[in-house]
């Protein structure tokens, strides 16, 4: 099993929905979590960190949820320009987040006008 | 942009040739990671130098060797190059504390053939 699983989409939504993917993550004692967004042929980024209650940046929400080992990210009122690959990142036990992360493969997204 | 560089931008080389990558840190970061991120995946930890020292190190063969400079600019190292090291190598740094963001390069894109 992998220690990061994101189902790879294409998730393909209008201008203006609401859109939301999950990640799964294998190691109970992990520690961080983050989610990256990528955008095809450049860098990854961090769009934000994940924390145990919850939080909200802009049009942007994410959730952990320790017991069922998930984080989610939402997007509301999606724009053309989130159009990326929005990749689940996680702090193996024993790491910091400065030391390891561990990927997950991606959940790719489009919007259409 | 972050301030991580990388050269070259693309490369191609043959099965059993040997290859160097560099990276060139943000000025004030004293560590850099190295990630594989093949096709359709998600990044993949290599390795870190903190201070001219591994600091880590994923699940890569012996054939994946690096090095820091005082500057702490960094190299990958590839030996022995197989087709499955095709791949966008990328460089991340960060300033050493233990929750520091990492700040991702543009990346090498690498192509055995």
């Amino acid at each position: 099993r992998k220690e990061v699983e994101q189902d790879p989409g294409p998730f393909n939504v209008p201008e203006g929905a609401t859109v939301a993917f999950n990640c799964t993550y294998s190691n109970s004692a992990s520690q961080s979590f983050f989610w990256y967004r990528q955008d095809c042929r450049k860098e990854p980024k961090l769009l934000m960190s994940v924390y145990s209650s919850g939080n909200e940046d802009g049009r942007f929400t994410a959730q952990l949820n320790r017991a069922s080992q998930y984080i989610s990210l939402l997007i509301r009122d999606s724009k053309l320009s989130d159009s990326a690959t929005y990749l689940c990142v996680v702090t193996p036990p024993g790491y910091s987040s400065a030391s390891k992360i561990i990927f997950g493969s991606g959940t790719r997204l489009s919007i259409r006008p | 942009e972050t301030g991580v560089t990388q050269s070259p931008t693309h490369l191609i080389k043959t099965r059993g040739q040997q290859v160097t990558l560099r990276c060139s840190s943000q000025s004030g970061h004293n560590t850099v990671s190295w990630y594989q991120q093949a096709l359709g995946q998600g990044p993949q930890f290599i390795f870190q130098y903190y201070r001219e020292e591994e600091n880590g190190r994923g699940n890569f063969p012996p054939r994946f060797s690096g090095l820091q400079f005082p500057n702490y600019s960094s190299e990958l190292n590839v030996n022995a190059l197989e087709l499955d090291d095709s791949a966008l190598y990328l460089c991340a740094s960060l300033a050493g504390g233990s929750t520091d963001t990492q700040y991702f390069g543009p990346g090498t894109r690498l192509t055995v053939l």
